[in-house]
């Protein structure tokens, strides 16, 4: 069974703060992903990455960094959180192209701002 | 700009009715449209898949119709009952490229018993 892990369920954190969230994926994938999820606008790409060391910007970059130094492990920083942050976070991971793409995601991160 | 567009926000449908979304896509290169289904407190998961060489899949009660000329795609869900109530999303990828899924704004599902 894949198994995408996002290391928290909630959190609340204060406006300025550095923010970290991360996910570990099991299954040897090459592509991991950071989603937004908001009422309305559903799933927002904020970061994508094919390889370790290798990113590419999503649709909402503006405010947020990834870091990804091994396959297994991205993770996602608010440089300096705002309220507008406040939201649910899904990281998903699926295989490189070939025949299919499904992704499977984590439980998802409900971030607070205050 | 939104690559894929998505529609109905949100559906209410009566136990053993036809529910129907709607997608549509504007980047002619994405050749991959799957559908993921999320229930509360959880992350979404994929339900069922097209390739635009296919004008429709079913799996169950299920049924993606799709339409390359248009550049359009829908969700049936036939019979559909309590238990499919959940929010939807439509997504489109490359499988030519990396397979970065861009994904619909959300159909929110309610089938009342």
């Amino acid at each position: 069974d894949v198994k995408v892990t996002q290391s928290s369920r909630y959190l609340v954190k204060r406006t300025g703060e550095k923010v970290f969230l991360e996910c570990v994926q099991d299954m040897d994938h090459e592509n991991m992903f950071w989603y937004r999820q908001d009422p309305g606008l559903g799933l927002r790409l904020i970061y994508f990455s094919y390889d370790v060391k290798m990113k590419e910007k999503g649709d909402i970059p503006e405010g947020y960094s990834v870091s990804r130094e091994k396959k297994e492990r991205f993770s996602l920083i608010l440089e300096s959180a705002s309220t507008n942050q406040t939201s649910m976070y899904l990281c998903a991971s699926s295989l490189m192209g070939r025949g299919s793409t499904e992704a499977f995601f984590g439980q998802g991160t409900r971030l607070t701002v205050v | 700009q939104q690559q894929v567009k998505q529609s109905p926000q949100s559906l209410i449908v009566q136990k053993g009715g036809i529910s129907i979304i709607n997608c549509a896509y504007e980047n002619t290169a994405f050749d991959y449209f799957p559908w993921y289904q999320q229930f509360p407190g959880k992350g979404p998961a994929l339900l069922i898949a097209i390739r635009p060489d296919v004008s429709e899949k079913k799996e169950g009660r299920f049924t993606i119709s799709f339409n390359k000329s248009a550049k359009q795609f829908s969700l049936h869900i036939m019979d559909s009952q309590p238990g499919d109530s959940a929010t939807y999303f439509c997504a489109a990828s490359m499988l030519s490229n990396t397979g970065k899924l861009i994904f619909g704004q959300g159909t929110t599902l309610q089938v009342k018993p």
